[in-house]
């Protein structure tokens, strides 16, 4: 099993809905983040947290909210879902500690089409 | 403000060539830690490897092989007698050190290896 799971790995939708990705991941990193792809794009910090009381925004967070219900679940809404939202999501984590080098372990993705 | 710039948008060779892919990055901080991720075409993210600024030794494994150079802040990454597995999306990754690890991506370059 992948240690960062995401679920829903495909998601069609349509315009004004709302949406849940989830990401759960048994690494027991503290640290979780949401980035999203777009072709020619590259990855885009969406949200980060430290734990589960710290949130932070990242650099395209509009449109979108998280939730960090535990230390290994992460999971990015969107409250209406618009086209311009089709992409794909990646859920990462990484662990805290002096060894660490900032390396994130990433889930599998999940592409989400808005209609 | 940390930033990644991969000028390629899309490199195509025939198989046993050698190609390079380029990155280059800014960053303000001396403590920075820098990465390649290849994206196949069944879209997860694979970690190829990192390095962090104070250690400018290149690198060699197989066939894939980096050069990192402080002088001209580039982290540039060959791929020797290519094949066409290596048919994938490259990402060129940086995490500076006091910024909460977190990645700051390059918009990526398409390699096509061709039969």
């Amino acid at each position: 099993d992948a240690d960062v799971t995401q679920t829903p790995r495909n998601r069609i939708t349509k315009t004004g809905k709302r949406i849940m990705l989830e990401c759960s991941q048994t690494k027991g990193h503290d640290r979780m983040y949401w980035y999203r792809q777009d072709p020619g794009l590259g990855l885009r910090l969406i949200y980060y947290s430290f734990d589960v009381k710290d949130i932070n925004k990242g650099e395209i967070s509009d449109g979108y909210s998280v939730s960090r219900q535990a230390q290994a679940k992460f999971s990015l809404s969107l409250e209406s879902a618009i086209p311009n939202q089709t992409a794909l999501y990646f859920c990462a984590t990484r662990g805290r500690g002096t060894g660490n080098t900032g390396e994130l372990f990433f889930g599998e993705g999940s592409r989400l089409t808005v209609l | 403000a940390q930033k990644v710039t991969q000028a390629q948008t899309e490199i195509s060779v025939v198989e046993k060539e050698d190609v390079t892919l380029d990155c280059v990055y800014e960053t303000r901080d001396t403590t920075y830690y820098l990465f390649w991720y290849k994206q196949p075409p069944s879209g997860e993210l694979v970690f190829l490897i990192r390095r962090n600024s104070f250690d400018e030794q290149n690198e060699i494994s197989g066939r894939y092989s980096w050069n990192f150079q402080k002088s001209t802040s580039s982290f540039n990454f060959t791929i020797t007698a290519s094949q066409v597995v290596d048919s994938a999306v490259y990402f060129c990754a940086l995490s500076e050190g006091g910024s909460n690890y977190k990645l700051t991506f390059g918009k990526g370059t398409l390699l096509t290896v061709n039969p």
